[in-house]
């Protein structure tokens, strides 16, 4: 039940399109729901968070969408770059606690 | 300032070794921790500290020393380390727990590698 499910694990998607990845969880406590970019050899970055009071939070190409009844929440990347090319990890986590349950993480990466 | 640092970033040591890692933030942020990543995995979560204290421990062995001098430093004490253990080690922060607080901020991590 603590678990976070992600698919796809890697992703190749044209420079200019649109990438998806998709995260499942059980726990209906979870209320807060960020998405991480990581580059190799560095740390995670947070890259945009939601909360399930709202259906989808958009921060320039990158938009969360969340489904509260299907407990899933998925990342899009709009006009996908070469840049964008990294391992990004969904998380969930509860008020009250420190741990975030990180997903296993896609690999994607954008094609020029 | 949304700047998590660690030093060093790269550190190789044998088995007999004693080392630290270091860990700063200036962000104000009461909550500290470190996680374990290995390649192509998640971050797996080893320590929290809250105020300066202790708060989650997850069954780390005790070769793993964590220590938290003051709100702003965190260390990872290293002794009698195993090959297995080399590893991404990454530190991150954030104001607490609960609603608009529990956004972690990563450090860029140490590179470790037990010989």
């Amino acid at each position: 039940q603590q678990q976070v499910k992600q698919s796809p694990q890697s992703l190749i998607v044209q420079k200019g399109g649109i990438s998806i990845i998709n995260c499942a969880y059980e726990n209906t406590a979870f209320d807060y729901f960020p998405w991480y970019q990581q580059f190799p050899g560095k740390g995670p970055a947070l890259l945009i968070a939601i909360r399930p009071d709202v259906s989808e939070k958009k921060e320039g190409r990158f938009t969360i969408s969340f489904n509260k009844s299907a407990k899933q929440f998925s990342l899009h990347i709009m006009d996908s770059q070469p840049g964008d090319s990294a391992t990004y990890f969904c998380a969930a986590t509860y008020s009250g606690t420190y741990k975030s349950i990180f997903g296993t993480g896609t690999r994607l990466k954008v094609l020029a | 300032d949304t700047e998590v640092t660690q030093t060093p970033k790269h550190l190789v040591m044998g088995m007999t070794n004693k080392k630290s890692l270091k860990c700063e933030q200036h962000m104000g942020h009461r909550a500290m921790y470190w996680y374990k990543q290995k390649a192509k995995k998640p971050p797996e979560l080893m320590f929290v500290y809250s105020y300066e204290k202790l708060s989650i421990n997850e069954s780390v062995p005790s070769r793993f020393s964590p220590e938290c001098p003051n709100s702003s430093l965190l260390n990872l004490h290293l002794h009698a380390l195993q090959p297995e253990d080399s590893a991404l080690y990454l530190c991150a922060s954030s104001l607490g727990q609960g609603p608009k607080r529990e956004t972690q901020y990563f450090g860029p991590g140490t590179r470790l590698l037990v010989l």
